[in-house]
């Protein structure tokens, strides 16, 4: 079946421009994790859903990050006004329920900020 | 502080041979642990779970947890070229709800012909 699939792959913002960043879980996962990824460390967590509740924001480095899962399914991060310290991986990854469960991943999406 | 350390590497093992990779974690309470395998530019893949002491095979792969100890290691035998990757350790910290899994930098393992 079809996995994680974010969008876009690639996403090239001035410093100061505000991005979406994209995320379609597998169908049935009920969890769904934001995570940032910079080069030569392991993702770090930003945030969780269950379904369309967000019950742990507490990896969100500052409050230009907002992440929303409205209807339990897609969800979106979004950052406004972008830092060059923002450019990283962004990692969507969805289990079909908890933690206990295994989390799959997406492609991700490069961010550079110039 | 919730830690996860492995080995950065590179760890080299010719092709054929056994090669064995480390993590150790810093909270006692943890209860499911992951390897996650990454091939350069691309995203985390899942290779093994654990979630009780001892070991789990699967293929080549054999994961090994020891909670007393705080350690759990993967086991790649008969190596090959194309298992060369970095290879992720991730651990679920009960701190903050639990939600949050916690990565290792990485182990980066290189298979030689």
């Amino acid at each position: 079946g079809a996995g994680v699939s974010q969008s876009p792959r690639y996403k090239v913002a001035k410093r100061g421009q505000d991005v979406a960043l994209r995320c379609d879980p597998i169908s049935g996962h009920v969890s769904l994790f934001w995570y940032q990824q910079a080069l030569g460390q392991g993702p770090e967590f930003l945030t969780y859903f269950q379904n369309e509740a967000q019950l742990d924001k507490s990896g969100l480095p500052s409050d230009r990050f907002f992440a929303e899962r409205p209807e339990g399914s897609v969800s979106t991060l979004k950052i406004q006004r972008t830092q060059q310290e923002d450019s990283a991986v962004y990692l969507c990854a969805s289990s079909f329920r908890g933690l206990e469960y295994e989390q799959y991943f997406g492609p991700g999406t490069r961010l550079t900020v110039t | 502080q919730k830690e996860v350390e492995q080995n950065s590497g590179p760890l080299s093992v010719p092709e054929g041979a056994i090669a064995s990779l480390n993590c150790t974690y810093s909270d006692r309470g943890s209860q499911s642990f992951f390897w996650y395998r990454q091939y350069s530019g691309k995203s985390p893949e899942l290779i093994m779970s654990i979630y009780s002491n001892g070991d789990k095979e699967d293929g080549r792969f054999t994961a090994q947890l020891n909670k007393a100890s705080q350690y759990v290691s993967l086991l790649i035998r008969d190596s090959q070229p194309s298992d060369s990757a970095t290879y992720l350790c991730a651990v679920n910290f009960v701190a903050n709800s639990g939600y949050a899994l916690n990565f290792g930098k990485g182990t980066s393992l290189l298979v030689t012909p």
